[in-house]
């Protein structure tokens, strides 16, 4: 069975802090990574995509991929408590239809 | 990205009565997709929906539960048929991208079953 790991957490971090949101994924082949961010009550948001072994960064979001390790995250650099949620993880697996699997999610409190 | 509305927001049913949630997006996309996100857990998608055709239902999800339909490229339904409370969830539709296969959310459905 095709899976994508998270920790639950909580993970906290102290305001102005890095934090570091990490996920692992089973499908060697697998193409597509994405990180979603949902508030308690709200749906999920995308906040990055990344297709290639390396890094990308957006603003004070970074995700990092290796492909080799099938590991993906998401550092959050000078995080705020308005970063407080919980993130997804989100595999595309080549299930066809642009079937993505999600991760349970890391929920993230940034303690001012 | 698409802006994508549900209804209803939330609503709370009795056991063995059918919902019918709705998915409408301000645009045309190709693919749209249900989820279910049960309490404390992540989301799990039970079918992908495109116009013009059956949906197509993931592992577990059978279409005497959860019909769907398509009747074009801007709408969709999901209807919760014979209800109990374990079918207490949240219910979000998704659209593609159009040009990578990124997914938006709709704001969700928070069912709750009696």
């Amino acid at each position: 069975q095709k899976e994508v790991e998270q920790n639950s957490g909580p993970l906290s971090v102290p305001e102005g802090a890095i934090a570091s949101l990490n996920c692992t994924y089973s499908d060697r082949g697998s193409q597509s990574f994405f990180w979603y961010r949902q508030y308690s009550g709200k749906s999920p948001e995308l906040i990055m995509s990344i297709y290639s072994n390396g890094d990308k960064e957006d603003g004070r979001f970074t995700a990092q991929l290796n492909k080799a390790s099938q590991y993906v995250s998401l550092l959050i650099r000078d995080s705020q408590p308005s970063d407080s949620a919980t993130y997804l993880c989100a595999v595309n697996m080549g299930g066809g239809y642009q079937k993505v699997t999600f991760g349970i999610g890391t929920k993230l409190q940034v303690i001012p | 990205s698409a802006v994508i509305s549900q209804k209803p927001s939330r609503d709370i049913c009795q056991r063995g009565t059918s919902l019918t949630i709705q998915c409408q997006v301000d645009s045309q996309v190709t693919m749209m997709f249900w989820y279910r996100q049960q309490p404390g857990q992540s989301l799990t998608l039970i079918a992908t929906a495109n116009q013009g055709s059956e949906a197509t239902y993931e592992s577990g999800f059978v279409i005497d539960k959860f019909p769907i339909s398509r009747p074009n490229l801007t709408f969709s339904t999901l209807t919760v048929s014979n209800m109990s409370p374990e079918d207490s969830s949240i219910y979000l539709c998704s659209v593609d991208s159009g040009s990578t296969d990124t997914q938006y959310f709709g704001p969700g459905t928070r069912l709750t079953v009696l």
